[in-house]
Order: C-alpha cells, then sequence, then structure tokens
C-alpha cells in the first residue's frame, strides 16, 4: 500500500523558534497534501492544503503566516510553524492524496504523525 | 456544510463481545463516508469506506460498516472483538467534489477488556 513518512516523529523547541515538518509520499505521486492537527483526546482539524506548485489553502482561523506550506514536489510537502508558542504544541498529521485517473475517489493516506512541544 | 456526530466518546466491551460505534452525519450534497483508526501516538489507518454500490462494506479484519442514507448513519459493527482492536476509531465523510477535504468526527474510543 501507498506510504507516507512524516519527519522529525518527535520535536521539542523553544518558545519563539521555527520548526520545519516534512510530510513524503514514499512510493506515490500526490499532487494534494493536507495538514492536520490533533488536540490530546480531541478529533483532527484540517489546517491546509496544499498542492504542489501552487500556494496552500488554509482553513478559516489557521493563520498561513504562522503556518508556513510548501509542496515543492509530488513527493513532499513542508509545514513550518513559525515562532512557535507553548500553545502550538500539537500533534500534527499529513495526508497524501494519490492520483488515479480511472478512480472516481483518490484515498488520502495518512503519516504517522509529529509530535511538537513547546517550551 | 458538512459535519459528524459521534455520540460515545469512549465504549468499554469486553473481549468476544459484539460492538457498535456509531457514525451520523450532516450534509446537504453526496459524500464519501469513512472509518479510520488511530493507535496511540500514530497516524490513521483506514479501515473501510463507502464510495458507492452495495451500502454494506467490510474491512479485512472482521469490522463491517452499513450505510444508511435515510438515518444518516453509518454505524460501525463487529461481532467479536478483540483486545488489539483498542484504539480510537474516527468516522468521517469527503464532499464528492474536487476538494476531497475529510471532515472528521469527535472519535470513539474502543477499550476492549478481557
Amino acid at each position: 500500500g501507498a506510504v507516507v513518512s512524516q519527519h522529525p516523529s518527535r520535536v521539542i523547541c523553544k518558545s519563539g523558534t521555527s520548526v520545519k515538518i516534512e510530510c513524503r509520499s514514499l512510493d506515490f505521486q500526490a499532487t494534494t497534501m493536507f495538514w492536520y492537527r490533533q488536540f490530546p483526546k480531541q478529533s483532527l482539524m484540517l489546517m491546509a492544503t496544499s498542492n504542489e506548485g501552487s500556494k496552500a489553502t488554509y482553513e478559516q482561523g489557521v493563520e498561513k503566516d504562522k503556518f508556513l506550506i510548501n509542496h515543492a514536489s509530488l513527493t513532499l510537502s513542508t509545514l513550518t510553524v513559525t515562532s512557535a508558542h507553548p500553545e502550538d504544541s500539537s500533534f500534527y498529521i499529513c495526508s497524501a492524496r494519490e492520483i488515479l485517473g480511472w478512480s472516481s475517489y483518490n484515498e488520502q493516506f495518512f503519516g504517522p504523525g509529529t509530535r511538537l512541544t513547546v517550551l | 456544510a458538512q459535519s459528524v456526530t459521534q455520540l460515545d466518546s469512549q465504549v468499554p466491551v469486553f473481549e468476544e463481545a459484539p460492538v457498535e460505534l456509531r457514525c451520523n452525519y450532516s450534509s446537504s450534497v453526496s459524500v464519501y463516508l469513512f472509518w479510520y483508526v488511530q493507535y496511540p501516538n500514530q497516524g490513521l489507518q483506514l479501515l473501510l469506506k463507502y464510495l458507492s454500490g452495495s451500502t454494506l462494506v467490510e474491512s479485512i479484519n472482521g469490522f463491517e460498516a452499513e450505510f444508511n442514507k435515510s438515518q444518516t448513519s453509518f454505524h460501525l459493527r463487529k461481532p467479536s472483538v478483540h483486545i488489539s482492536d483498542t484504539a480510537e476509531y474516527f468516522c468521517a465523510v469527503s464532499r464528492m467534489d474536487s476538494s476531497y477535504k475529510l471532515i472528521f468526527g469527535s472519535g470513539t474510543r474502543l477499550l476492549v477488556r478481557p
């Protein structure tokens, strides 16, 4: 099956610093990737949709200048949390959508997630 | 807009007992329906999906879900659970358009006891 990786799996940083999280589709090309945020014991909330070669589309309430998304290739999207604060501490999960021309629906495959802790 | 409701935040059940995890959705347009499972500190794994056709869909590990359009439900069932089924289960919907954004329910923690 399709595999999506995330790096790092866990990161601890000081308040005010920036953190970059990578999301890679390992064995397929993904023109669209999604970034989610999950607070403890809560559901996933979509932050933004990342399309290769174009600007990301952010959901309402998500600061695009704080959460920078870059989708430079068909297998890599990055999320950079700028000037991180303790309230940014969360579990960040990406997903990638494989494009199959014959399919009426193209499934999203999820990465294992990145645990961000801001001190 | 779409929304997904999972009324049960936690469902405790004994091993080998049957279980049903409830999911109701609201949408003004046609949607695809999904169940995902999440083990601790891991990402989501697709358990099963309904795209079209037969309203009863099954997974390889014994779970099944039935799409009921009139009741706007997509409940997940398993006739006999194992300890290893302990996890968080999320119901989700996606509009049948080019965005394919997933809208998740709040999740149900299935706790299987010996």
